[in-house]
């Protein structure tokens, strides 16, 4: 079975900052297989990236992805208030179908 | 715009059944992978199964096979998610997602969730 592991657990960095949050698979990942979701507090998630480094639609630029293999990284530069969450990795295609990472907590301040 | 509607809080004892449900406002609801995602308090991310409501296509993560049951009814856009015997463990927030449009190797549709609560 796969596993994502994101680190650090938790991120704490003041607003203007660059944030760089990284997820590592057990597996190698299949070609744009890779996705990043944003979860605030008492929300639903949302979709952030799709295809490793594809914004979803309404997300600004200031969100990219990137990586290969079992390498992937979340960037958020020019950190904001309002990117306070939690940000979650997830793989397709492995056992199971989709696979989580544990999600790491950015705290802007 | 796709809204996924989710039914309300519950509140049950252990061993009760239960069915929480998912309404698409999408015109797309049989044409798309709905899934279910479980949050235990305070924890992460578990996807527990999926349905293609166009002919009831299931697949499940091995840990919530036979578990669960996910099941569909597209006359109405709505996907479900039944428990026949709860226990204090099933306690958590459910989401309901749906495939990004042209793919389904992400959700890029969200139901609001339903907070789920066994305890005697």
């Amino acid at each position: 079975e796969g596993v994502l592991t994101q680190s650090p657990g938790t991120l704490s960095l003041p607003p203007g900052e660059r944030a760089t949050l990284s997820c590592r698979a057990s597996q190698s990942v299949g070609h744009g297989y890779l996705i990043w979701y944003q979860q605030k507090p008492g929300q639903a998630p949302r979709l952030l990236i799709f295809g490793t480094s594809s914004r979803a639609t309404g997300i600004p630029d200031r969100f990219s992805g990137s990586g290969s293999g079992t390498d992937f990284t979340l960037t958020i530069s020019r950190l904001e208030p309002e990117d306070s969450a939690v940000y979650y990795c997830q793989q397709y295609g492995s056992s199971p179908l989709y696979i989580f990472g544990q999600g790491t907590k950015l705290e802007i301040k | 715009e796709v809204q996924l509607v989710q039914s309300g809080a519950e509140v049950k004892k252990p061993g009760e059944s239960l069915k929480i449900s998912c309404k698409d406002s999408g015109y797309r609801f049989t044409n798309s992978w709905i899934g279910w995602v479980r949050q235990m308090p305070g924890k992460g991310l578990e996807w527990m199964g999926s349905i293609y409501p166009g002919d009831s296509e299931t697949r499940y993560s091995p840990s919530f096979q036979g578990q669960v049951t996910i099941s569909a009814d597209k006359s109405i856009n709505t996907a479900y998610l039944q428990w026949s015997s709860l226990k204090a463990s099933d306690t958590a927030i459910y989401y309901c997602a749906r495939q990004r449009e042209g793919s389904s190797t992400s959700f890029g549709y969200w139901g609001q969730g339903t907070l789920l609560t066994v305890s005697s």
